[in-house]
C-alpha cells in the first residue's frame, strides 16, 4: 500500500499570510496526487488535481507542484474561508488509492 | 446541480449487516465510476471499494474484502454497499463519491451516512 505522509499535522497561520503544506508518497504516484479540502461536517471537496490543475471552482489563490514522491499545496493570502483541513491522495495505483492523514491549517 | 444522497446508515451490534445506498442526480452517472470512502471521526478519509461504470468490475480494500459487497443499478441512478459481518473498526461516516473513468480523483462527493458498530 501506497503511504501518504502529511506534514504539519497542524499549521498555525495569520489571514493575508501565506501557508505551505506538504505530502509525501512511498514511492513515486507520478502526478496522479489530488489535494481535498475539509471543512467541520462537510465532505472533501476536491481542489487540486493532477498535482497542480485547479478542479472547477479553486479559486487562483490555491497552487499544487511536486511529482514523483514530494508535493506540495501552496495557499497564498489566506482568507478565513480557507481555515480547514486538506487531505492529499494518490490515485495512480487505482483502485488502491490512499489518503494522508490531513494538515489543519488554523487560525494563528 | 450535482446531488449525491447517502442512506441506511444506523447503530448496530457486532457482527450484524447493514446496507446503503447512493442517489446520485445532476451529472451524467453512466460516465461515473463510482466508491464508497469512509473517515472515522478524527481520521483521514479511506477507500473502502469501488465500482466500474457498467458494474461489471467491483474492487475491495483489503479490510472489506469478502465482507462488503458494492452494486449500482444505472436506471435508479444509484449504488449500494451491503456490509455483514460489521467490526467495531468498521464504524465511521460513510460517503459516496464519484470519478470519471479511468486515473481520476473523486470529483463528487455526498454528504455521508453514519455507520456505528457498537
Amino acid at each position: 500500500e501506497i503511504v501518504m505522509t502529511q506534514s504539519p499535522a497542524t499549521l498555525s497561520v495569520s489571514p493575508g499570510e501565506s501557508a505551505t503544506l506538504s505530502c509525501r508518497a512511498s514511492q513515486s504516484v507520478r502526478s496522479n496526487l489530488a489535494w481535498y479540502q475539509q471543512k467541520y461536517g462537510q465532505a472533501p471537496r476536491l481542489l487540486i488535481y493532477d498535482a497542480s490543475a485547479r478542479a472547477t471552482g479553486t479559486l487562483a489563490r490555491f497552487s499544487g507542484s511536486g511529482s514523483g514522491t514530494e508535493f506540495t499545496l501552496t495557499i497564498s493570502g489566506l482568507q478565513s474561508e480557507d481555515f480547514a483541513v486538506y487531505y492529499c491522495q494518490q490515485y495512480n495505483y487505482w483502485p488502491r488509492n490512499t489518503f494522508g492523514q490531513g494538515t489543519k491549517v488554523e487560525i494563528k | 446541480e450535482v446531488e449525491i444522497l447517502e442512506f441506511g446508515g444506523g447503530l448496530v451490534q457486532p457482527g450484524g449487516s447493514l446496507r446503503l445506498s447512493c442517489e446520485a442526480s445532476g451529472f451524467t452517472f453512466t460516465s461515473y465510476a463510482m466508491s464508497w470512502v469512509r473517515q472515522a471521526p478524527g481520521k483521514g478519509p479511506e477507500w473502502v471499494s469501488g465500482i466500474s461504470v457498467s458494474g461489471d468490475r467491483t474492487d475491495y480494500a483489503d479490510s472489506v474484502e469478502g465482507r462488503f459487497t458494492m452494486s449500482r443499478d444505472n436506471s435508479k441512478n444509484t449504488v449500494y454497499l451491503q456490509m455483514n459481518s460489521l467490526r467495531a473498526e468498521d464504524t465511521a461516516l460513510y460517503y459516496c463519491a464519484s470519478k470519471k473513468s479511468g486515473i481520476r480523483p473523486f470529483e463528487y462527493w455526498g454528504q455521508g451516512t453514519l455507520v456505528t458498530v457498537s
